[in-house]
């Protein structure tokens, strides 16, 4: 079974300054690990994933995660905020095959000017 | 990467009524599909697996007779809210699985946004 935790409900920060979007995870398997941006009354937007390989992975947007196994996290960052980074951010685990993602609770990104 | 659709986007009903929702992968086929569940404010919730041909299998407290699956095609799965109710207004995603991706990648659907009156 795998579940995804992720650490505050919402986040506030100035424009400008660094994005850190918390997410851990617990999973029985090697993990395949997301997260996905949701702007108000839309649809989910794929940001970056790992699945195997490099364990830093580049998203778009300027948005980037790093696979600690060790510490069952898949944090997301973007060094810069910009207003339009705005959005609910939720992070998701599966496992391989058929299996579905499942999702953390979200968080809530503001971005002050 | 591949897309999937949904129709409609978006649909408002009166309370008894039963909505159909149409999920479809338009470049792969999908032998899988997933129909998750996100209220206001909420994170997407797993509602049932679909596979192509065979009986749906549902999520744990998710009423089987109320919300009927069909994955009667390869890039088809349906979702029928019957008897709709406004506790059932809900923004409603399916995913369907590519298998030709190499690890299994799933694709989102814009969603369906259901209110019922």
């Amino acid at each position: 079974a795998q579940s995804v935790t992720q650490l505050g409900s919402h986040v506030s920060v100035s424009e400008g300054a660094l994005v850190l979007l918390r997410c851990n995870y617990s999973s029985s398997v090697p993990p395949y690990l997301f997260w996905y941006v949701q702007y108000p009354n839309q649809g989910l937007q794929l940001l970056l994933k790992y699945t195997t390989g490099a364990t830093l992975v580049k998203g778009i947007n300027g948005f980037e995660a790093e696979f600690k196994k060790s510490e069952t996290s898949f944090h997301l960052t973007k060094p810069s905020a910009h207003m339009s980074d705005a959005a609910e951010y939720f992070c998701a685990v599966r496992g391989s095959g058929n299996t579905p993602l499942v999702f953390g609770k979200g968080t809530r990104l503001s971005v002050i000017a | 990467g591949a897309v999937v659709s949904q129709h409609p986007s978006w649909v408002i009903c009166k309370s008894g009524t039963s909505v159909k929702i149409e999920c479809r992968s338009l470049d792969f086929q999908a032998t899988t599909m997933f129909w998750y569940r996100q209220f206001p404010k909420q994170s997407l919730m797993l509602m049932a697996t679909s596979n192509e041909g065979s009986k749906a299998t549902y999520e744990q407290g998710v009423e089987k007779d109320k919300f009927l699956i069909n994955h009667a095609s390869l890039t088809l799965s349906t979702l029928t809210v019957t008897s709709a109710h406004p506790e059932d207004s809900s923004f409603y995603i399916c995913s369907a699985v590519d298998p030709g991706t190499g690890y299994n990648e799933q694709f989102f659907g814009p969603g369906t946004r259901l209110t019922v009156l």
